[in-house]
């Protein structure tokens, strides 16, 4: 199975509007971190927000947030305010606690455009 | 500047050749990661090296040798290069010490395999 689910390859939104992409994962492990990362078309991975699996309030930094649904098992990346320079490849990933090497689970991301 | 240094940025290898991806980090982080990246398919972690000393295998491991020189350096080897392992690779590092639980991440290496 899947450990980080991406169902949208492309979206589209125009400028100044919210958007939301979604991120689905699959742990049994209780202790977990979810990440979003985006990666602009110069290839490089930008963090962009953490939420951990015991936080109580979803996470915010900025422009961005974090729509954690624990019991749904999904942890989608809200946008607010779209940018042209927010164009760009949006990859969710989780860590596992137990798991002692650390790894990064990584969807297959979502390709975001904004349209002026 | 502090982070993830990957050489080199771009390769070009026939079929058959070898090479080595040359990945350093100057954070004291523990672990470090080699993931590629593929269209369609994520970032998925081939080798990994969670201390100094010790390597495992990730999800894709064939056709790929590793070594964690030291605590900074980890390199990939590519022993007898294949056009399947055209990709883009990225080396990353992380410590759980620092307070940003993320990966810091190289600015990547795109192998052609041709």
């Amino acid at each position: 199975a899947q450990k980080i689910t991406q169902t949208q390859p492309g979206m589209f939104v125009q400028e100044k509007e919210a958007v939301t992409l979604d991120c689905t994962y699959d742990t049994s492990d209780p202790s977990y971190g979810l990440f979003w990362y985006k990666q602009p078309s110069s290839g490089e991975m930008i963090f962009l927000i953490y939420q951990g699996s015991y936080d109580q309030q979803n996470a915010t930094e900025g422009r961005y947030s974090l729509n954690f649904q624990k019991a749904r098992k999904s942890a989608n990346l809200v946008i607010s305010a779209s940018q042209l320079g927010d164009s760009a490849m949006y990859f969710c990933a989780m860590r596992e606690g137990r798991n002692t090497g650390n790894q990064f689970y990584f969807g297959t991301g979502t390709s975001l455009t904004v349209i002026p | 500047n502090a982070g993830v240094t990957q050489t080199p940025k771009f390769q070009v290898l026939k079929t058959g050749q070898s090479m080595t991806l040359q990945c350093a980090q100057d954070m004291n982080h523990n672990s470090m990661y080699w993931y590629r990246q593929d269209p369609g398919m994520g970032l998925r972690l081939i080798y990994y090296s969670a201390s100094e000393g010790t390597t495992d295998k990730g999800e894709v491991p064939n056709g790929y040798n590793v070594s964690r020189l030291n605590k900074r350096e980890f390199s990939l080897r590519l022993e007898s290069a294949a056009p399947s392992q055209t990709s883009v690779y990225f080396c990353a590092s992380h410590s759980t010490r620092t307070g940003y639980n993320g990966y810091t991440f190289g600015s990547g290496t795109r192998l052609t395999v041709v």
